[in-house]
């Protein structure tokens, strides 16, 4: 079973939806990211949470320490906004070939124009 | 803005070389990460530090080895290319800001093909 569950795994949006990705975890965390990986680039940090809710531009992201789950929602969608998203945690335990950090598999989003 | 750098950006190199990616942050972060990326295929990790002169293997280490050497430089190296090695190669940095706070920064990232 994995630790970091993603969810959908593949998501096709007409441009100007909202859209939900979901992240639950089983294991104890001390922060949560939210990456966005866009075709053959890099990845970037959009969001570090460890409680509440954070907002930036169109982009939300709430986090359920109680439930372990999270949350990135996007308003108005955008073809720009067409990338993989990843969920990753930071481990409160942690030590051998895991490392202290774990991924989703990622959620592929489309957004069509 | 990351500050977190890895050359070369793209490597096409022959079977049986001997190669070394690099990366390097200028943010002073302890904890640094090598990463392998298939296309459209999930991160999986082959080595991370956790300081100077601390290393780990991940679940895919066993043909590259990594050093530590200065806090802001942790190369890969790979002894003796082969195919299956083509890959992308990503690094990372991160820092503990408090108990519940880690600031996390990828390079650019190496596409490596072996022929």
């Amino acid at each position: 079973k994995n630790e970091v569950e993603q969810s959908p795994q593949n998501l096709t949006a007409q441009e100007g939806e909202f859209i939900t990705i979901n992240c639950s975890y089983s294991v104890g965390i001390s922060a949560l990211h939210w990456l966005q990986q866009h075709p053959g680039g890099g990845i970037v940090s959009l969001f570090m949470l460890s409680s509440g809710k954070k907002k930036h531009g169109r982009l939300i992201a709430t986090i359920n320490i109680q439930e372990k789950h999270s949350s990135l929602h996007i308003t108005a969608s955008h073809p720009r906004d067409s990338a993989v998203y990843i969920c990753a945690v930071f481990l409160m335990n942690y030590g051998g070939s895991q490392g202290n950090l774990i991924f989703g598999k990622g959620t592929k989003l489309s957004v069509k124009p | 803005e990351a500050d977190i750098y890895q050359t070369p950006r793209y490597l096409v190199i022959g079977t049986g070389k001997k190669i070394t990616l690099e990366c390097s942050q200028t943010m002073g972060h302890d904890k640094m990460y090598w990463y392998q990326q298939d296309p459209g295929m999930e991160l999986h990790l082959i080595h991370y530090s956790y300081g100077v002169n601390s290393t780990e293997k991940g679940d895919l280490s066993s043909e590259s080895t990594v050093s530590r050497i200065r806090t802001e430089h942790f190369p890969l190296t790979l002894e003796s290319a082969r195919p299956s090695h083509t890959s992308q190669y990503l690094c990372a940095s991160s820092e503990s800001i408090s108990a519940l706070r880690e600031k996390l920064f990828f390079g650019s990232g190496t596409q490596l093909s072996v022929l």
